[in-house]
């Protein structure tokens, strides 16, 4: 079993639709969370960054942890064309040890 | 905040070519600094992880004779390709990290290498 189980899509959305992008992982000892945003032949950019349970909001975008369940989301509202990418979680506990996800294709179409 | 620049972004070069790569945190000081692979349409696959003034850390499977990280400051590590062959033909990260414990990384743009 992986770490970090991450469906790779593709997820085609119209543009203005509520996007949700999940995670799920199997070591109750990450306590950091991460999203990042790919775009095709780019480094990820962080787009998010929470600990343990519950919500962060940044402008469209909402990061949501559910230790319990060991499952996160990203909500993107009212998306756009430019959301369109890839997108990767990651999480961590303590140390340098990283766990990503496999990372979740999006396509926003206008 | 948090810029990590890597260079170059693109290398084309000849087979048994050793090819360089810099990456640098412009604005924080990096303790760790990770280099990744990349394969079309597959995530990050992580190959070796440094810290400022010792010597890398080599994950299972990455030649670390092929593959030399070099972290001799906290804003510079280079990731030295030996000898390349068309077979290393790849989509290289470096990210970044400070010494905070809890602080995520933070990636360069990539560099794209292709061997004749």
């Amino acid at each position: 079993q992986k770490e970090v189980e991450q469906d790779p899509g593709p997820l085609s959305v119209p543009e203005g639709a509520i996007v949700s992008l999940n995670c799920t992982y199997s070591n109750s000892a990450f306590q950091y969370f991460m999203w990042y945003r790919q775009y095709s032949r780019k480094g990820p950019e962080l787009l998010m960054y929470t600990y343990s349970s519950g919500n962060k909001e940044d402008g469209r975008f909402t990061a949501q942890v559910d230790k319990s369940s060991k499952y996160i989301s990203l909500f993107i509202r009212d998306s756009q064309p430019s959301d369109s990418a890839t997108y990767l979680c990651a999480m961590t506990g303590l140390g340098n040890k990283f766990y990503f996800g496999s990372g979740t294709k999006l396509n926003v179409k206008p | 905040g948090a810029v990590v620049s890597q260079h170059p972004s693109r290398v084309i070069c000849k087979s048994g070519t050793s090819v360089k790569i810099e990456c640098r945190s412009l604005d924080f000081q990096a303790t760790t600094m990770f280099w990744y692979r990349q394969f079309p349409k597959q995530s990050l696959m992580l190959m070796a992880t440094s810290n400022e003034g010792s010597k890398a850390t080599y994950e299972q499977g990455v030649e670390k004779d092929k593959f030399l990280i070099n972290h001799a400051s906290l804003t510079l590590s280079t990731l030295t390709v030996t000898s390349a062959h068309p077979e290393d033909s790849s989509f290289y990260i470096c990210s970044a990290r400070s010494d905070s414990s809890n602080q995520p990384q933070h990636f360069g743009d990539g560099t794209r290498l292709s061997i004749l």
